[in-house]
Order: C-alpha cells, then sequence, then structure tokens
C-alpha cells in the first residue's frame, strides 16, 4: 500500500508561495493523490486532489509528477491563516473499503 | 446539518469504563470513516462504512474497540475498558461515492477523549 513522506516542518513568508513536496513512490496506477490541511484543534479539512494531471482551484494548485511518485502542493499567496498542518493522502481502494493513509504531516508556519 | 457533526467534544474517564462516541454525517454521504489522533502525531485510521457493504475494520487496535452505523446515518464508536493510551482526539468523517473515483471526506470537529 502506498505510503507518503513529507518534511516535517516548513517556513513560509506572508504573501510568497508556499511549495510543500510530498513523495509517494510506490503509489500504482488507480489511486489518487489528496491534500489536507488541519488547523490548530480542528478536523482535517480538505483542499484538493489528483491523479495524473495538475489541478488547481481557488485555494491552491497540484502539481504532480509525470511518473506520479511525487507531488507538490502550491500556496500562490500564503496568508497567516494558512499556518497549518499539511497532510498528503493516497487513496487506496481495498475490497469494499477504503484506507486513507495520512502520512506526518507538513507543519507550516506562514511568518509576518 | 451542514457538516459532520460530533458528541461528546470533550469526553474524560477512568480507566477501565467505557465510553461510546458519536457521529452525524453529512445527510446523503454513503461512507463513514473513523480516525483517531494521538497528541503530536498524524491520523490512524480505525474504520470505514460504505452503504449496507461489511465494514472495514482494519484499522482497529484491539478488540475493546468497536462501532457500528444505525441506518446508513449515525455511527457509535465504543471503547471498553477504556486504558490510557486510548487517550487521543477521535475523528469521525463522511463522504458522498468513494467508490465513484471522486471522493472528498468532510471531518467533523472531533471528541477529545481523556483517560485518567
Amino acid at each position: 500500500d502506498a505510503k507518503t513522506t513529507q518534511p516535517p516542518s516548513m517556513d513560509c513568508a506572508e504573501g510568497r508561495a508556499a511549495n510543500l513536496p510530498c513523495n509517494h513512490s510506490t503509489i500504482s496506477g488507480n489511486e489518487y493523490v489528496y491534500w489536507y490541511r488541519q488547523i490548530h484543534s480542528q478536523g482535517p479539512q480538505y483542499i484538493i486532489h489528483g491523479l495524473k494531471n495538475n489541478e488547481t482551484n481557488e485555494m491552491a494548485s497540484l502539481i504532480i509528477t509525470e511518473d506520479r511518485k511525487s507531488s507538490t502542493l502550491i500556496l500562490p499567496h500564503a496568508t497567516l491563516r494558512d499556518t497549518a498542518v499539511y497532510y498528503c493522502i493516497v487513496r487506496a481502494l481495498r475490497g469494499t473499503g477504503n484506507q486513507f493513509y495520512f502520512g506526518t504531516g507538513t507543519s507550516l508556519t506562514v511568518i509576518p | 446539518g451542514a457538516g459532520v457533526s460530533q458528541s461528546p467534544s470533550n469526553k474524560v474517564t477512568e480507566k477501565g469504563k467505557d465510553v461510546e462516541l458519536r457521529c452525524d454525517p453529512i445527510s446523503g454521504h454513503t461512507a463513514l470513516y473513523w480516525y483517531r489522533q494521538s497528541l503530536g502525531q498524524g491520523l490512524e485510521f480505525l474504520i470505514y462504512f460504505q452503504g449496507n457493504s461489511a465494514p472495514d475494520k482494519s484499522g482497529l487496535p484491539s478488540d475493546r474497540f468497536s462501532a457500528e452505523r444505525t441506518g446508513g446515518s449515525v455511527s457509535t464508536l465504543t471503547i471498553q475498558r477504556t486504558q490510557q493510551e486510548d487517550s487521543a482526539v477521535y475523528l469521525c468523517a463522511s463522504s458522498l461515492r468513494p467508490l465513484a473515483g471522486m471522493e472528498t471526506q468532510y471531518f467533523g470537529p472531533g471528541t477529545r477523549l481523556l483517560v485518567l
């Protein structure tokens, strides 16, 4: 089953782009990459997901490498409210159930 | 309600007692998940319900943990004979069509369990 690896922490200056990497070298062809974030004391919040093409929504962009072994979440203009733990998740389908493997997460601190 | 709700928001219990945690998913969502998050740790998958299918219990850490989902909606996670290592935030999430390849899980605020 595919697992993910993320750096434990990152800093980003307010107003700059935050680029959060994730490695998922054992990902299989039908597995999606999801990104969630968790602000202190709250439940995780969905950000974006993708299969193989790059994706963009109002919150972020997701860049997936051609071999799908890694991806990068981009917050184009980070604000202080983006300070959170960001989780990169690979969705695996097993029988009738689903396993969501949350990685260690990256603690992003946006600095004024 | 508009989102996933969980109750109680906080629970303090004594070692050896049983506890029940409740999750109300978003109306119409067929899938429901339970996770737990120990202090400073990532999320740990516990159990998954999808429609009328048998639940995926592969993440339950021991036979003291069980969960049920009645009528395809509300779910209860039960921990029997609680231990101090059970102290964690228990998170519930639901999703609309997990087997359609397009899934977003919506999380509740969690129940903070403290076992003394």
